[in-house]
């Protein structure tokens, strides 16, 4: 198994500031992933950090709105640019090693609390 | 497409008694993964039990057991001697056996656990 470290575990921002979240393994991953649970919803895909290059993002999600960094293969960061209320989610990060169905690894999660 | 359908809104049990948690799942690939994972209201996601879609046998961790139907297409998680600390949320998740893919979640199941 891998441990995560994912910081900061819960916020209160203020709209239209932004927030960056840091995501750190304790090994070398594959694959690392961002995702956004609003409340009381499932787990949403924003996108898949990829090491060294620009993020792949799923629909509904953009760059501008939530850039992701991943300069090596254990840590990532995620921010929440420009923030209204309706970003008020848990956010969590997710590591995967290696390719086939290998199991997923998750951070403590992010709290987010726009006002 | 590829989904996880989890129909139990809500559950209750006794404590220490059994409850079952229903999955289905469709998806055209031979080679998958299934997972359970818990998610307490602290918010983080907690791996308790993989069933590979290729293992002959029902995956069992402790208190957990999958029961693993693969004609009906269906992932039941199956708890024993329910805890109150087993009341959290649980959600069902599969991975596909390709590179670089990330969990597709079900909505997940509430499980209430009282004495």
């Amino acid at each position: 198994s891998a441990v995560i470290s994912q910081k900061p575990s819960r916020d209160i921002c203020q709209r239209g500031t932004s927030l960056t979240i840091q995501c750190q393994v304790d090994s070398q991953v594959t694959m690392m992933f961002w995702y956004r649970q609003q409340p009381g919803q499932s787990l949403t895909l924003i996108a898949t950090a990829n090491q060294g290059s620009e993020a792949t993002y799923e629909s509904g999600f953009v760059i501008d709105k939530f850039p992701i960094s991943r300069p090596n293969l254990t840590f990532s960061t995620l921010t929440v640019s420009n923030m209204s209320p309706e970003d008020s989610s848990i956010y969590l990060c997710s590591a995967q090693r290696g390719a086939a169905g290998a199991e997923a690894f998750f951070g403590q999660g992010t709290r987010l609390t726009v006002v | 497409a590829q989904k996880i359908t989890q129909t139990q809104p809500g559950m209750f049990v006794q404590e220490k008694e059994a409850v079952t948690l229903d999955c289905t799942y469709d998806t055209s690939d031979q080679s998958y993964g299934l997972f359970w994972y818990k998610q307490p209201s602290s918010g983080e996601m907690i791996f308790l039990i993989y069933q590979g879609s290729y293992d002959e046998q029902n995956a069992t961790e402790g208190r957990y057991s999958l029961n693993f139907q693969k004609a009906r297409k269906s992932a039941n998680l199956v708890i024993s001697a329910s805890q109150l600390g087993d009341s959290a949320m649980y959600f069902c998740a599969m991975s596909l056996n390709q590179a670089g893919t990330a969990l597709i979640f079900g909505k997940g199941t509430t499980l209430s656990v009282s004495s």
